[in-house]
């Protein structure tokens, strides 16, 4: 079934490790998303991809980067957790940039202790 | 710069009434505007969308959605409310200007509750 897969689905992670959060999708869609979800604040947009080779910051893009080295796969790094990253992190992707639907992994749930 | 308020972060009905979830948006550009819904656990799935042409919208499930640019508003209804429509619902804008490229603005989102 096409679609995004994000992997893992969940971790528990130490603050001031490193982590990588894996997404990839299998629609060829040229543009990718990373968001947090945190209660009463809904989605909000952490880095984003227009096309391979190009990427942009989001409304909250501090301690996060990513990297877009092929159509498919769009890792999202937190190069030294801390606390405050602690969430649920959604990969989206879209086919011609807004005009379609984003469509979403099933999630990421990521604790910082 | 984008954004969107829903009104009520909790929504209560019976089933079998009808459903409001009350969106409004602000933008610098004509809005794409979309609805989505997360059940537990899982992302977020596509209900509705509206880009262009007719500003009441069908979407899956029995919602629908009407655009009304005067009022800046995209609420979402379903006339008659089931067990299974208890998830959360989100309004989200997407802003085609600019250098945005397509990136959406979610609101808060409002969780949708339905009493037998």
């Amino acid at each position: 079934i096409a679609g995004i897969t994000q992997a893992p689905t969940s971790q528990i992670l130490a603050a001031g490790r490193r982590m990588t959060l894996r997404c990839t999708q299998d629609m060829r869609h040229n543009a990718m998303y990373w968001y947090r979800q945190d209660l009463g604040l809904g989605l909000r947009l952490i880095h984003y991809s227009n096309t391979a080779g190009t990427t942009g910051k989001g409304e909250v893009p501090d301690g996060y980067s990513v990297s877009r080295a092929n159509t498919d796969d769009f890792p999202l790094t937190l190069a030294s957790a801390v606390p405050s990253q602690t969430s649920v992190y959604f990969c989206a992707s879209s086919d011609s940039g807004g005009i379609q639907p984003q469509h979403f992994g099933d999630g990421t749930r990521l604790s910082i202790l | 710069a984008q954004s969107v308020t829903q009104l009520g972060s909790h929504v209560s009905v019976s089933e079998g009434a009808l459903v409001l979830l009350r969106c409004n948006y602000s933008s610098s550009v004509p809005p794409y505007l979309f609805w989505y819904v997360q059940y537990p656990n899982q992302g977020l799935q596509l209900l509705l969308k509206y880009t262009t042409g007719a500003t009441l919208v069908k979407g899956i499930n029995g919602f629908e959605a009407e655009f009304k640019k005067s009022e800046t508003s995209f609420h979402l209804t379903k006339p008659s409310a089931h067990m299974s429509d208890a998830a959360e619902y989100f309004c989200a804008v997407s802003d085609l200007g600019g250098t945005s490229y397509g990136k959406l603005t979610f609101g808060q989102g409002t969780i949708l509750t339905v009493h037998p």
